[in-house]
């Protein structure tokens, strides 16, 4: 099982700006295998970024995803209201798929 | 338009036994593995386990092995979540979710969600 750690755990943001979120993995991920969710309150996650940068059904090119090895990164170009939330970075393998704790994105 | 819809909202006691359900629809049910999703309050999320409907090969975390079992039932479409001696550590959200891909291996996203089901265990 992949340890993931997720910083900053919260982010505080004005509209407009550029969000950077970090996702990082004990151990090396395969086949690129890592996604990103948002989650806002009282509803299911989103899908929003899957193999470290392919993009989900719908989801705006404002949200881009970056990475390799150990280390990945969510990016969110030009924060709009709706993008405050809670984002989850996950590491899908063989038989699991661990979450990361969590960074909030608040914004001002 | 492919759908998860979980089962209501639940209050028990400790030691008491649960099934919770999560009926799929939209899709072709025996082709996509179907996973559970735990969410304690105020916290993240924990990834509890897969099944494959299609031949019921079942996959768990470590953490929930043992204490947790997911069913699936072809007939109705829909994917279980039992316990059979609560704890008051199972308070929690779960949510059911589907892989995106089609009998893709069991590394995968989770692509389509259901709303979820609040399981409360008090005394």
């Amino acid at each position: 099982e992949n340890v993931l750690t997720q910083s900053p755990g919260t982010l505080s943001l004005s509209p407009g700006e550029r969000a950077t979120l970090s996702c990082r993995a004990s151990k090396s991920v395969s086949n690129s295998y890592l996604a990103w969710y948002q989650q806002k309150p009282g509803q299911p996650p989103r899908l929003l970024i899957y193999d470290v940068s392919r993009r989900a059904t719908g989801i705006p090119d404002r949200f881009s995803g970056s990475g390799s090895g150990t280390d990945f990164t969510l990016t969110i170009s030009r924060l709009e209201p709706e993008d405050s939330a809670v984002y989850y970075c996950q590491n899908y393998g063989s038989s699991w798929g661990t979450f990361g704790q969590g960074t909030k994105v608040e914004l001002k | 338009e492919v759908q998860l819809v979980q089962s209501g909202a639940e209050l028990k006691k400790p030691g008491e036994s649960l099934k919770i359900s999560c009926k799929t629809s939209g899709h072709i049910f025996t082709s996509y593995w179907i996973g559970w999703v735990r969410q304690m309050p105020g916290k993240g999320l924990e990834w509890m386990g897969i099944i494959y409907p299609g031949d019921s090969d079942t996959r768990y975390s470590a953490s929930f092995q043992g204490h947790v079992t997911i069913s699936a039932d072809k007939a109705s479409s829909t994917v279980y979540l039992q316990w059979s001696s609560l704890e008051a550590s199972d308070t929690a959200m779960y949510f059911c979710a589907r892989h995106r891909r089609p009998i893709y291996g069991t590394g995968d996203p989770f692509d389509v969600w259901g709303r979820g089901t609040e399981v409360i265990v008090s005394s």
